[in-house]
């Protein structure tokens, strides 16, 4: 299957909000509601964010929301800090015990 | 705590096997579903490889499928990934993660190891 595309930079100021898009197919984001969404900083390991398309795993900031509509699924911070500055990715179930990745969103902090 | 710890990575000719390791610790690892996702330098996320908690279900990306084979020996708390006909492509670092028993995310995940494949 293919990567589910996201765009590859997204910037925003402190205290402002920003939108990071996943757009998959009826096949993957659209067919199930099992959209996930991982921060990673440089030479780190990914962490979890967002699961089952808008649930947050204990620990994470309430500043962090996901979202789906047809084949897009959304994540969208608010209240910007210079520590969400990292790369960001989404993935879904695509079926037969396949997933699929974004290709990766890099999110600057102005 | 949990814990996720790779092993067996490193440095393999075109066309040579190698196997990781993935230790668990700090859960019921006979309860969760396992994946090995990787990450080519520079580039992004991939999952390779996918099982079910009981080994019943596995499944492959269409870029290693018969040649990367997945298995778990729960009695040992560990995950394997045997990978045989290396290619340059496969370059990357590999991690270990856990399947939410939450949900549909990865909830933990490993160091991650490096596997590089070149002559």
């Amino acid at each position: 299957q293919s990567a589910l595309t996201q765009p590859r930079s997204v910037s925003g100021s402190p205290g402002q909000s920003v939108t990071i898009s996943c757009t998959g197919t009826s096949s993957d984001v659209g067919g199930y509601n099992y959209v996930s969404w991982y921060q990673q900083h440089p030479g780190k390991a990914p962490k979890l964010m967002i699961y089952d398309v808008s649930k947050r795993p204990s620990g994470v900031p309430d500043r962090f929301s996901g979202s789906k509509s047809g084949n897009t699924a959304s994540l969208t911070i608010s209240g910007l800090q210079a520590d969400d500055e990292a790369d960001y990715y989404c993935c879904s179930y695509a079926g037969s015990y396949t997933w699929v990745f974004g290709g990766g969103t890099k999110l600057t902090v102005l | 705590q949990v814990q996720l710890v790779e092993s067996g990575g490193g440095l393999v000719k075109p066309g040579g096997s190698l196997r990781l390791s993935c230790a668990a610790s700090g859960f019921t690892f006979s309860d969760y579903y396992m994946t090995w996702i990787r990450q080519a330098p520079g580039k992004g996320l991939e999952c390779v490889s996918y099982i079910s908690s009981s080994s019943t279900y596995t499944s492959y990306a269409g870029s290693v499928k018969g040649r990367f084979t997945i298995s778990r020996d729960n009695a040992k708390n560990s995950l394997y990934l045997q990978m045989n006909s290396l290619r340059a492509e496969d370059t990357a670092v590999y991690y270990c993660a856990r399947r939410s028993e939450a949900g549909a995310g990865f909830d933990y995940w490993g160091q991650g190891i490096l596997v590089t494949v070149s002559s």
